[in-house]
């Protein structure tokens, strides 16, 4: 595609219910990339993959975290059990081969957890 | 650790004229990365410009240019002959070299007065 694409834009969810949010890198991106943006505050890192291997995982803040991307392409970052501190927009982004290529963000998931 | 800090939550221009973000990152390594990033309400995160710590020339990108400072550990970001469509968020970001993980500072609000 032209960009990278997410969805829902937005989705509201019950504190305790699972969340699954969708990231569609650019074609052909190797690496792929998840930030958690809280209101007010710049993107923190959450995780990294290159193909389908999840190379860093070191910003996903609890085990109710989780991502995937199983054919190299598509992403899903899943939250378990929702919290309200889990309120936030959460921003993928791709780039060309390696990590340290320019990065290229989607327009963001906003989650809000009541 | 690597830190970025924006000190300015908020700046306005008036159209046409020139306006410069500041930032300043802090950081043991001695090659890495420093970008711009633009985020208008559509959330979308864009590219405004790149600097690679390594190149002592300034950076610059039609009306946008910075002024790196290595020594000092700033990199501003200058907006020449500002636009409407220039007013959003701008983000400043650190990345290592060999670094998988953006570091974002917490932005500043840019306001384009007609």
């Amino acid at each position: 595609g032209a960009g990278v694409s997410q969805s829902p834009r937005y989705k509201v969810a019950k504190r305790g219910q699972d969340v699954a949010l969708r990231c569609d890198p650019i074609s052909g991106h190797v690496s792929l990339f998840w930030y958690q943006q809280a209101l007010g505050q710049g993107p923190e890192f959450l995780t990294y993959f290159q193909n389908e291997a999840q190379l860093d995982k070191s910003g996903l803040p609890s085990d109710r975290f989780f991502a995937e991307r199983p054919e190299g392409s598509v992403s899903t970052l899943k939250i378990q059990r929702t919290q309200q501190e889990d309120s936030a927009v959460y921003l993928c982004a791709s780039s060309l081969y390696q990590s340290t290529d320019t990065q290229y963000f989607g327009p963001g998931t906003r989650l809000t957890v009541l | 650790a690597q830190t970025v800090t924006q000190s300015q939550p908020e700046m306005s221009v008036q159209e046409a004229e020139t306006v410069t973000l500041s930032c300043t990152y802090d950081t043991s390594e001695s090659d890495y990365y420093l970008f711009w990033y633009k985020q208008p309400p559509s959330r979308q995160m864009i590219l405004v410009i790149r600097q690679e710590a390594y190149k002592q020339q300034n950076a610059t990108e039609n009306r946008f240019s910075v002024n790196f400072q290595k020594a000092a550990k700033s990199f501003s970001l200058k907006i020449s002959d500002s636009q409407l469509g220039d007013a959003a968020m701008y983000f400043c970001a650190y990345r290592k070299n060999t670094g998988n993980q953006f570091y974002f500072g917490t932005g500043t609000s840019l306001t384009v007065i007609p």
